[in-house]
């Protein structure tokens, strides 16, 4: 079965501090893995897209990683920011008609 | 125009009420999307149009009447919803249809729709 997981569920750090969210997938096939960031009641934005050959890819002060052969993801976000309080979406696509699977996000909440 | 628009952000309606949301892109794009999220939820998908054609339904209640006039533009037309049906809708678009690639995958900002 196509699946998406990630970890924490939740996380709170203090302004400044650098955090990594984890995502594991089962998708087969493979065809790329993307991050998003979603602001409460907003649509997901577009944080990085990595195909089966790039293994990190950064946008700014976040960075992606992937593993195709364990089939896990990171996001890395350096020196948060209170804008960085959102939730954090990894999704897969592939599968049998390229769908996107998404997981079910880290909300993740900056401090002062 | 890299952007996909939304129109209404915000809409109230009545159980007995019709409305339409609509979406609208100028990248090109030839596959377009509907997907509802509920709060604290991954978006779920609804309806796929690939090529102005329906392409995916996923089962959604006949309620929700999609529609794509033309390439750059998608509608989702309600009818005597259920407040259960209150919930963010997102609009998406890609550069192709359903099968080919799905790079440039680009949200909507939302409607974020009431039913009372």
């Amino acid at each position: 079965k196509n699946q998406v997981e990630q970890s924490p569920q939740s996380l709170i750090i203090l302004e400044g501090k650098n955090c990594t969210l984890q995502c594991n997938y089962t998708v087969s096939p493979f065809s790329n893995l993307r991050w998003y960031k979603q602001d409460t009641g907003r649509g997901p934005v577009s944080l990085t897209i990595m195909t089966f050959s790039e293994n990190t890819k950064s946008n700014g002060r976040y960075t992606a990683t992937l593993d195709a052969d364990t089939k896990q993801s990171s996001l890395h976000i350096t020196a948060s920011q209170l804008s960085d309080s959102a939730s954090y979406i990894c999704v897969v696509a592939g599968g049998s008609q390229g769908n996107l699977i998404f997981g079910k996000g880290t909300k993740l909440s900056v401090k002062p | 125009d890299t952007e996909v628009t939304q129109t209404p952000k915000h809409l109230v309606m009545g159980m007995t009420n019709k409305k339409s949301l609509k979406c609208e892109q100028h990248m090109g794009h030839r596959a377009m999307y509907w997907y509802k999220q509920k709060a604290k939820k991954p978006p779920e998908l609804m309806f796929v149009y690939s090529y102005e054609k329906l392409s995916i339904n996923e089962s959604v209640p006949s309620r929700f009447s999609p529609e794509c006039p033309n390439s750059s533009l998608l509608n989702l037309h309600l009818h005597a919803l259920q407040p259960e049906d209150s919930a963010l809708y997102l609009c998406a678009s890609s550069q192709e249809g359903v099968g080919g690639s799905n790079y440039g995958y680009t949200f909507g900002s939302g409607t974020r729709l009431t039913v009372v």
